[in-house]
C-alpha cells in the first residue's frame, strides 16, 4: 500500500524553526518527486517547494524561498521540510505529497502547524 | 506564473442533481490539468489527472474535460459522498498552482 506518513503536530513560537518529515513507503523512493502543499486555516491550497527523491534537486515557491529547505535521507527513504523564521502566516496544516507527472497522486495525513506567541 | 480561477466559488445542490465546475488557467496549460477532491479535516485525493484521466477508484459519476485554458469537472448523478470541496491545479510550469476551489454543499 503506497502511503506517506508525516510527523505530528508543532506548536511554535513566531522566528522559530519547524522541521516537518514525510516517510513514504510501498514505493521506491527515489522514482519520484515529493511535494509539499501547505494549507491556512479556511484557505485553499498552496505549493511550497518540490524535492527529487532521485537527485535532491529542489524548487521552492517564492514566498517561502530563503526560509524553507527540502531534504531527503535516502538511507532512511524521508523527506523533510524545515522552515525557519516563523511568522503567524506560516500556520497550517502542511502535506507531504508524491509527483507522479504534473499530479500529486498519494498524500500524506498532514501536519498541522501552529504560530503563536 | 500561471493563475488558476474556478467557478463558482460555491454551490448547493442534492442527491442526485449534475454539477459542472469551471476551470480556467491564465494561459494554455495544454491538458496539464488535474481535479482534487477534498473534505474537511482530510487531506485531497486526485480525482482527475491530464484534464480527463479519471483515477483508478473514482466513480465514473465523475469526468473531466478541456483543453487550452478551460476546463470542466462534472459530476452526475451527485452522492451525498460528494459533498466536499474541488479544487484545480495546473501542473504545465512551476510552480504548479491551484485554484481557489469550488464548495459543494447540501441545497
Amino acid at each position: 500500500q503506497v502511503q506517506l506518513v508525516q510527523s505530528g503536530a508543532e506548536v511554535k513560537k513566531p522566528g522559530a524553526s519547524i522541521r516537518v518529515s514525510c516517510k513514504p513507503s510501498g514505493y521506491i523512493f527515489t522514482n519520484f518527486g515529493i511535494s509539499w502543499v501547505r494549507q491556512a486555516p479556511g484557505q485553499g491550497l498552496e505549493w511550497v517547494g518540490w524535492i527529487s527523491g532521485y537527485s535532491g534537486n529542489t524548487k521552492y515557491a517564492v514566498n517561502v524561498q530563503g526560509r524553507v529547505t527540502l531534504t531527503t535521507d535516502t538511507s532512511t527513504n524521508t523527506a523533510y521540510m524545515e522552515l525557519r523564521n516563523l511568522r503567524s502566516d506560516d500556520s497550517g496544516v502542511y502535506y507531504c505529497t508524491r509527483l507522479r507527472g504534473d499530479a500529486f497522486d498519494i498524500w500524506g495525513q498532514g501536519t498541522l502547524v501552529t504560530v503563536s506567541s | 506564473d500561471i493563475q488558476m480561477t474556478q467557478s463558482p466559488s460555491s454551490l448547493s445542490a442534492s442527491v442526485g442533481d449534475r454539477v459542472t465546475i469551471t476551470c480556467r488557467a491564465s494561459q494554455d496549460i495544454i491538458n496539464y490539468l488535474n481535479w482534487y477532491q477534498q473534505k474537511p479535516g482530510k487531506a485531497p485525493e486526485l480525482l482527475i489527472s491530464a484534464a480527463s484521466s479519471l483515477q483508478s477508484g473514482v466513480p465514473s459519476r465523475f469526468s473531466g474535460s478541456g483543453s487550452g485554458t478551460d476546463f470542466t469537472l462534472t459530476i452526475t448523478d451527485l452522492q451525498p459522498q460528494d459533498f466536499a470541496t474541488y479544487y484545480c491545479q495546473q501542473g504545465y510550469s512551476s510552480p504548479q498552482s491551484f485554484g481557489p476551489g469550488t464548495k459543494v454543499d447540501v441545497k
